[in-house]
Formats: C-alpha cells, structure tokens, sequence
C-alpha cells in the first residue's frame, strides 16, 4: 500500500515550452501533497505543498507563476513548469502524506521523481 | 534553510561491515526521518524515530536520537550490496514539511 506514481518518468523539452508532471497517489487519497527539486548529488529541497481543492503554498525563493501546481482531486497533484529554461534541468520528486495502516504514523510516501532536462 | 547535516558525506566499506551514518539538526523537532534513495530514484521511509526515543531497530537498522546533542545516527548491520544508495535524515512535524539533510553516499563494495 500507499503507492506514489509520478508521471512521466523523464521528458526532454526544448527552452521556452511549459512541462506538466503528475503525482499520483494510486491506492489512497491525499489531501496533502509535496513537490521537491533536487540536483545531482544534492538533498531535497521542498518546493511547495500541495492542498487538495486550496492554493499550493510555495516555499521562499520559489516562483508561483513559474511552478504551477494543482491539487485538483485527493489523488492527483500537478506540477507545471512554464516556459522552461535550462537552469530548470533538474530531478522533480513529489510526495504524498498518509497515515501508516500499520504503525498509524503521519508520513510521508514518495514518487519515483521525474527528470526534466530543457534543452 | 536545510537543517540536517550529514557524516560523512561518502562511505564506502566492504559487503558484510557495518555501517554508520550521523546527522545532525539545529531547531527542536518532533521526529526524525530516515530515507534511501537509490541513484535516479525517489525515496523509501527506512524508519521514524519520536523525539522521547532514543533507539529504535527495524531489521538490520539501528537508528538512535539524542535530542540533548541534536544528532541522530543510522546504523546498517551485516551490509550488503544492495544497500548501496544515499541515505538521508529528515526532520518535521508529523509529516509536515521535511527538511532533508544533504545525505550519505554509501557504497558496498563486493
């Protein structure tokens, strides 16, 4: 269970074109999401959180108009990448929170990240 | 601002030793997290330890947490190849808002 699908897996784009990723999460509902960047050999940096029918909340220093997300149903989060540059090459990862059936814990379970390579 | 930080940054050892990692934070917390990644892929929860535990086990994982020091510390018994991954403390509250460590490199070597 809690099984996170990101889609798609990888993409190319050419600089200026926008990129939609999807964050799925495939055997429970979230009302809340997250959407992370990383770059090779580097940690995690949240991006922002997603809310379920809310505005995302983008962490300081991330561009809202340039990272669009949408949280539209309790299993599908957003991520837009609009008018993509090279700086934005990176590895896109996105969470889901869910309560643990097992330990009851509050974590979260993450996607299998996309890589965004603009051109 | 990214709160963990992790010793040492790359380990490489040879399959069936033990394996340490240390992470260390600065602001009080509720938990702590432990996650791997493997190259080019998202992340697996290993274990969550409370801020009142001190250890915790989850097979060949030993995590302790010394909240007076701030440090927490993964301990990877009998490796093995597959363990090969980076590794990467998290703290938060519940699952609110990780801040992720900059991760250990760990390599099992056969």
């Amino acid at each position: 269970g809690a099984v996170v699908s990101q889609h798609p897996s990888w993409v190319i784009c050419k600089s200026g074109t926008s990129v939609k990723i999807e964050c799925r999460s495939l055997d429970f509902q979230a009302t809340t999401m997250f959407w992370y960047r990383q770059f090779p050999k580097q940690s995690l940096m949240l991006m922002a959180t997603s809310n379920e029918g809310s505005k995302a909340t983008y962490e300081q220093g991330v561009e809202k108009d340039k990272f669009l997300i949408n949280h539209a149903s309790l299993t599908l989060s957003t991520l837009t990448v609009t008018s993509a540059h090279p700086e934005d090459s990176s590895f896109y990862i996105c969470s889901a929170r869910a309560i643990n059936p097992t330990s009851g814990t509050d974590t979260q379970y993450f996607g299998p990240g996309t890589r965004l390579t603009v051109l | 601002s990214q709160q963990g930080e992790e010793d040492p940054q790359a380990l490489s050892i040879q399959e069936g030793e033990n394996a340490t990692m240390n992470c260390s934070y600065k602001t009080s917390i509720n938990n702590l997290q432990w996650y791997r990644q493997n190259s080019g892929r998202g992340l697996v929860h290993l274990i969550l330890i409370r801020s009142n535990e001190r250890e915790k086990h989850s097979g060949r994982l030993r995590v302790t947490l010394d909240t007076s020091k701030k440090s927490s510390s993964l301990l990877i018994t009998a490796s093995r190849a597959a363990d090969t991954a980076s590794y990467f403390c998290a703290t938060g509250r519940g699952a609110q808002k990780l801040v992720f460590g900059q991760g250990t490199r760990l390599t099992i070597n056969p």
